[in-house]
């Protein structure tokens, strides 16, 4: 149980387009979702807290104009990086949070990772 | 402000040797901790958790240790396999109850055959 997915896995593109990644529970129900960036050799930096039908909680320092988030259902978040400079390269992680083990709370379960890389 | 650490960046150890990976928190409100392995390329995996009402918990072949008095946390393999070859990130609720989790800065983890 707790299967998170992300698609694409990577991605390249060109400096000024959008790219749109995808964050799905497969087998449960995700009311919150949490998405990450992951610079080499580094810890996980969270960018922005996603709840299903409200909008999403951005951290300090991060341009919600220009990582877009949408949280439509129960099982999947979206993130939309917005015209997209070669700054935004980076290994993006989502994340998905489960109440269902034994009533603890708080825990969360990974998605693989999408490796963007703007030319 | 609030962190997680970790006390060595690098452990090194020799296949079927026990590894202890170790972890201090600073917020003595968290009540909530989580050890995950990365490998290379790859999301974070859930390895272990415990609560702050426990000092010791154990999985299939790992055991956190929990010390709030100290506020340490420890990871530990039993006969360590070349598979465990990873980075291993402890992480903490903190206050607030907002569903967030503070990491560390990991440590990686190389198995000597």
């Amino acid at each position: 149980g707790a299967v998170v997915s992300q698609h694409p896995s990577w991605v390249i593109c060109k400096s000024g387009t959008s790219v749109k990644i995808e964050c799905r529970s497969l087998d449960f129900q995700a009311t919150t979702m949490f998405w990450y960036r992951q610079f080499p050799k580094q810890s996980l930096m969270l960018m922005a807290t996603s709840n299903e039908g409200s909008k999403a909680t951005y951290e300090q320092g991060v341009e919600k104009d220009k990582f877009l988030i949408n949280h439509a259902s129960l099982t999947l978040s979206t993130l939309t990086v917005t015209s997209a400079h070669p700054e935004d390269s980076s290994f993006y992680i989502c994340s998905a949070e489960w109440f269902g083990r034994g009533g603890y709370t708080d825990t969360q379960y990974f998605g693989p990772g999408t490796r963007l890389t703007v030319l | 402000g609030e962190s997680v650490g970790l006390h060595l960046p690098t452990l090194s150890v020799q296949e079927g040797d026990n590894s202890i990976i170790n972890c201090a928190y600073s917020n003595s409100a968290s009540d909530y901790f989580i050890w995950y392995k990365q490998e290379s390329g790859k999301g974070p995996q859930f390895i272990i958790d415990i609560r702050s009402n426990m000092d010791k918990r154990q999985g299939q072949r790992v055991t956190v240790l929990l010390n709030k008095t100290v506020k340490h946390l420890s990871l530990q393999i039993a006969a360590t396999q070349p598979g465990d070859s990873a980075v291993y990130f402890c992480a903490e609720n903190g206050s607030g109850n907002t569903g967030k989790l503070i990491f560390g800065q990991g440590t990686t983890l190389q198995v000597k055959p």
